[in-house]
């Protein structure tokens, strides 16, 4: 049973230009959402998507957009980056499907972006 | 989702249990407590979660005090491998959407000493 994963595992990048993470979901989960940690920090959430539509937003601006695909994968896509964007991107997937609403999300082991 | 207060790190001896105290004294009725542990270079791992009764699993066992303003996740023979941050976590339990945001705090670094 594969868990969260998570692609690239590591990458840098330059301030202006844009990125695009990938997540696949646990297998039987619906639901993503983004995470990002800063170094020494815990993750903070960004987004998560649900049904193919953004259903709660953390405290990011539109440079970070997203999209969940109809098998429940998703991509976070960052625009103009800046050196402060650097950090460790998580994923997390969680299934609504199973009826209780209080089921644990799963993370992956993350993106780790550099901006230079 | 009300805020948590963990200790910035603690040790504990390898075979011993390790209790790691949490305080949430403004949690809500429909509130769970999660707990979380993120090893270096990986991602956050589920542990355990309650409502308001004591919870047991394979990894590790969660006391909710009567009032639940408090919790204590206890790993009972820790070992090298559970030398991580542990944060404790809690969150609504139903939404229109089914799973709200994770908040995290700054956690317990837990240290197993050999």
């Amino acid at each position: 049973d594969a868990g969260v994963t998570q692609s690239p595992t590591h990458l840098i990048k330059t301030r202006g230009q844009q990125v695009t993470l990938r997540c696949s979901p646990k297998s039987g989960h619906d639901t993503v959402s983004w995470y990002q940690q800063a170094l020494g920090q815990g993750p903070q959430f960004i987004f998560q998507y649900y049904e193919e539509e953004e259903r709660q937003r953390g405290n990011f601006p539109d440079r970070f957009s997203g999209h969940q695909f109809p098998n429940y994968s998703s991509e976070l896509n960052v625009n103009a980056l800046l050196l402060g964007d650097s950090a460790l991107y998580l994923c997390a997937s969680s299934s609504k499907k199973q009826g209780a609403n209080n089921q644990p999300q799963h993370f992956g082991d993350g993106t780790r972006l550099s901006i230079l | 989702d009300a805020k948590t207060t963990q200790p910035p790190s603690m040790d504990c001896a390898e075979g011993r249990a390790a209790n790691l105290p949490c305080n949430h004294s403004t949690i809500s009725g429909n509130e769970y407590v999660y707990w979380y542990r993120q090893i270096h270079s990986q991602g956050p791992q589920y542990i355990i979660h309650g409502l308001k009764n004591n919870e047991t699993n394979e990894m590790a066992s969660l006391i909710i005090t009567e009032d639940r303003k408090s919790s204590t996740l206890i790993l009972p023979h820790a070992t090298l491998r559970d030398t991580a941050v542990y944060y404790c976590i809690v969150r609504v339990a139903i939404s229109n959407f089914g799973n709200e945001k994770l908040t995290f705090g700054t956690g317990t670094r837990l240290t197993i000493i050999p």
